[in-house]
């Protein structure tokens, strides 16, 4: 079974530019998330999506940032303009359902903002 | 408030012997506690997690944990470590808020294995 891709692996951007990220989560997945983490703390959930709709996106900081997922497969999340605060490793993981299942993540992509 | 602590933020183990890294927790409810791992330069990885039924759940890589609900805990554990095991490890407990569920994530223990 193919696990849940992300592209880039690296950026490096400066400051007020904009940046993209792409998720492919694990076939027949419905629920995706995408989550921030800055170095040495826990991921921080920033938008989960159910199919091709929003359920939470209450720590997404919707002045900057924004994701899609349309046809409710894969997704996109994009920065713009980037801050330096926004230097972090933006994973993308995905689960069966809601609930009790449990998260499969990417490998991250990690973002440098200069 | 719900939350997730790892009072430890990291513990030392020699190759051989048992580990423990710690978890307790904080939520309405019955919890849903799940463990995950992060080694370097790579994504979480799902190990192991308690929904109901034996409080002891077994994993993968040989990790298990143990779930207390009088002391609110659930700690990560492993008979005889190896240096392999040398990672970043993050507990999580479910939650279900504003007909939303949500994992609160820990902060993380860096367990370090030395030969």
């Amino acid at each position: 079974e193919a696990g849940v891709a992300q592209s880039p692996r690296y950026k490096i951007i400066e400051k007020r530019q904009s940046v993209a990220f792409w998720c492919n989560p694990i076939s027949g997945h419905a629920t995706l998330y995408w989550y921030q983490q800055i170095l040495g703390q826990g991921p921080k959930l920033l938008i989960q999506f159910q199919n091709n709709g929003v359920v939470d996106d209450s720590q997404l900081p919707k002045d900057r940032f924004s994701a899609e997922r349309l046809k409710g497969v894969d997704s996109t999340l994009k920065i713009q303009p980037a801050k330096l605060e926004d230097s972090a490793v933006y994973l993308c993981a995905s689960s069966y359902g809601l609930g009790d299942y449990e998260q499969y993540f990417g490998p991250g992509t990690r973002l440098t903002v200069t | 408030a719900q939350s997730v602590a790892q009072p430890e933020d990291q513990v030392n183990v020699a190759e051989g012997n048992p580990l423990t890294v710690k978890c307790t927790y904080s939520v309405s409810g019955n919890p849903y506690l799940f463990w995950y791992v992060q080694y370097p330069n790579r994504g979480l990885q799902f190990l192991l997690k308690y929904i109901t039924g034996d409080n002891l759940v077994k994993g993968s890589y040989g990790f298990e944990a143990e779930f207390n609900k009088s002391q609110t805990s659930f700690h990560l554990k492993k008979p005889s470590a190896l240096v392999s095991d040398s990672a970043l490890y993050f507990c999580a407990v479910r939650t279900y808020s504003d007909s939303n569920y949500q994992l609160i994530w820990g902060a993380g223990t860096k367990l370090i294995i030395k030969p």
